[in-house]
């Protein structure tokens, strides 16, 4: 069974203070790996889709990361709007995901 | 356009209430999901249907009930909930054209309170 462990659980960042989010899996054959974004009371917001060890994709103040057993969310001098929970998942063949607990990320200007 | 939207918003029920929850979208996507989110806590797969069939119900109480009338509506017809189902409930939709590497795209949700 695909497992999906995230870290740290929260994370509490100064404006402009960099720093990562993990995901680290354990799968049978990585699918795909997913990063959303969630704000408080609200559905989960597509980010990335990361596939092949070594693929960086970006958007705005992140970017995501890949490696055979974990990825990586960068949030470069984050704002306050940065605020949310980041769920990561992995795909299995049947489609199904699994998600990891999430990483709360709490940026205070 | 990558919108799924859910009715209604909020719903409050008693245990012996009948409700239904609706979700549409109109990317033309061919699998639909019901998730099942409680505070603090990830995403929970119900059931998926895929190409207007069920296609997956991981052991969801008899009490959800889902239907899918056409490819861009999903319904969960609910009935003698439990308050311990009170949750976030979230539909998402894929293209099943993709494979697994597919995006799945969430809707609002609906929160939902048994009494």
């Amino acid at each position: 069974e695909d497992q999906v462990t995230q870290s740290p659980e929260a994370l509490r960042l100064q404006e402009g203070e960099s720093s990562s989010l993990n995901c680290s899996y354990t799968v049978s054959g990585l699918r795909g790996l997913f990063w959303y974004r969630q704000d408080p009371g609200k559905g989960p917001e597509f980010l990335f889709t990361l596939y092949s060890a070594g693929e960086e994709k970006e958007k705005e103040r992140l970017k995501a990361t890949l490696t055979k057993k974990e990825s990586f969310l960068h949030i470069t001098a984050p704002k306050p709007e940065d605020s949310a929970t980041y769920l990561c998942a992995v795909s299995s063949p049947d489609y199904k995901l699994s998600f990891g607990a999430g990483t709360t990320v709490t940026v205070r200007a | 356009d990558t919108e799924v939207t859910q009715t209604p918003k909020h719903l409050v029920m008693g245990m012996t209430n009948k409700k239904s929850l609706k979700c549409e979208q109109h990317m033309g996507h061919r699998a639909m999901y019901w998730y099942k989110q409680k505070a603090k806590k990830p995403p929970e797969l119900m059931f998926v249907y895929s190409y207007e069939k069920l296609s997956i119900n991981e052991s969801v109480p008899s009490r959800f009930s889902p239907e899918c009338p056409n490819s861009s509506l999903l319904n969960l017809h609910l009935h003698a909930l439990q308050p311990e189902d009170s949750a976030l409930y979230l539909c998402a939709s894929s293209p099943r054209q993709q494979g697994p590497l597919e995006t799945q795209y969430f809707g609002p949700g609906t929160r939902l309170l048994v009494l």
